[in-house]
């Protein structure tokens, strides 16, 4: 167990519903990574926050949004979701860059099925 | 852009065989390198890590090996167990932050 806990598991919407995705990272880790893993491939990098200000985004529309709380847990948002959406959502907590060392821990994940 | 690949999808091993899965990038400028386990329903986990300025590493049961010139990693996990089985993925630091670009992955089946 890494520590770091996403919730819910696993989630089924509509095509053009909204969805909150949340992540708890880990004690004493300020840095929080979302990545989107469709079916057969690696994750994918969505955006980073650090001390609750996005701090890097990947190639993802603005419909993809997050937040980072005090306490460095930190949501995923997504608008007007698409068939292409339905992935594994991901959420990596570190404490510092990965760069110069610092493992990222990943939780389990949230499945993600927009039907 | 910034890429990783993997040479092969899928990797078939008999227990207690050494299994080896490979890994290209494409940035020379790289200077650190990771590989992630993931098993059915989780998220990666960390295995072993390696930085530019050697080029091979040891863990328990896992060596990774580091070839610059051909931009090339490699995994080698010795006496393969069932446990083993996953995809692995490498993956490389990317920015000035956190951000990983990962490999494809490699599915590893151990057959008894």
């Amino acid at each position: 167990e890494t520590g770091v806990t996403q919730s819910p598991t696993h989630l089924i919407k509509t095509r053009g519903q909204q969805v909150t995705l949340r992540c708890s990272s880990q004690s004493g880790h300020n840095t929080v990574s979302w990545y989107q893993q469709a079916l057969g491939q690696g994750p994918q990098f969505i955006f980073q926050y650090y001390r609750e200000e996005e701090n890097g985004r990947g190639n993802f529309p603005p419909r993809f949004s997050g937040l980072q709380f005090p306490n460095y847990s930190s949501e995923l948002n997504v608008n007007a979701l698409e068939l292409d959406d339905s992935a594994l959502y991901l959420c990596a907590s570190s404490r510092g860059n990965v760069r110069g060392g610092t493992e990222a821990f990943f939780g389990q994940g949230t499945r993600l099925t927009v039907v | 852009g910034e890429s990783v690949g993997l040479h092969l999808p899928t990797l078939s091993v008999q227990e207690g065989d050494n299994s080896i899965i490979n890994c290209a990038y494409s940035n020379s400028a790289s200077d650190y390198f990771i590989w992630y386990k993931q098993e059915s329903g989780k998220g990666p986990q960390f295995i072993i890590d390696i930085r530019s300025n050697m080029d091979k590493r040891q863990g328990q049961r896992v060596t990774v090996l580091l070839n610059k010139t051909v931009k090339h990693l490699s995994l080698q996990i010795a006496a393969t167990q069932p446990g083993d089985s996953a995809v692995y993925f490498c993956a490389v630091p990317s920015g000035g932050y956190n951000k990983l670009i990962f490999g494809a992955g490699t599915r590893l089946a151990v057959h008894p």
